[in-house]
């Protein structure tokens, strides 16, 4: 395994189900972010964790639940949903300086294509 | 605050033929300037960056400028290829900050 894999790549869902949305990186990095791109709109970054401790949350609603259990993994979990959520959710890390700050390079997984029915 | 603009697409263009992928910023301080390059079915990778003003970021042929003066960092590439059809994203990163600031991307489509 190479990079940063993402499970499922596809997801449908009703708007009543919860699901899970997996993310893990191969390469040591300690930051891990979550993304929606939607069509025609800037990539909306969702989630920041830095060394697993969640930095930013852009104002992103509660039905969006991101956990971060180790610097490899990070999952968002998804409940009643919206049709307006369906989109390509990407997760991406980076490496974080022994100063702290995060560096510039994000390396991105394929993303899951989510459609909320 | 900070954004970036970047051309509407879809630019479809002729294999051989030359690129001009027009990127403009805003930003609050001296920012990194980037542009990523997402393939079918892939997630985004860094195609080429730029840290200050007047570096000049190159790869695979793509190159982009950075220019304070007309807060730009247009890309260009002289010959695309097929291979090259992607889509393309202008952003930014400021100096400290944990995010990158995405533009809305741009369809390349390159015909044969």
């Amino acid at each position: 395994e190479t990079g940063v894999t993402q499970t499922p790549r596809h997801l449908v869902m009703g708007m009543t189900n919860k699901k899970s949305l997996k993310c893990e990186q191969h390469l040591g990095h300690n930051a891990m972010y979550w993304y929606k791109q939607s069509a025609k709109k800037p990539l909306e970054l969702m989630f920041v964790y830095n060394f697993k401790e969640q930095t930013e949350n852009n104002s992103v609603p509660s039905r969006f639940s991101p956990e971060c259990p180790n610097s490899s993994h990070l999952f968002l979990h998804l409940h009643t949903l919206q049709p307006e959520d369906s989109a390509l959710y990407l997760c991406a890390s980076s490496q974080v300086r022994s100063s702290g700050e995060i560096t510039d390079t994000q390396y991105f997984g394929p993303g899951t294509r989510l459609t909320v029915l | 605050g900070n954004s970036v603009t970047q051309m509407e697409g879809p630019v479809t263009l002729s294999e051989e033929a030359f690129l001009t992928i027009n990127c403009t910023y805003t930003a609050t301080g001296y920012p990194s300037l980037f542009w990523y390059v997402q393939y079918p079915g892939e997630g985004l990778q860094l195609l080429l960056k730029a840290t200050k003003a007047d570096d000049k970021g190159s790869n695979k042929g793509f190159e982009a400028t950075y220019r304070k003066e007309t807060t730009s960092f247009h890309l260009e590439k002289g010959s695309v290829q097929v291979s090259d059809s992607a889509v393309y994203f202008c952003a930014l990163k400021n100096t400290g900050a944990n995010n990158l600031f995405f533009g809305t991307g741009t369809r390349l489509t390159v015909i044969p």
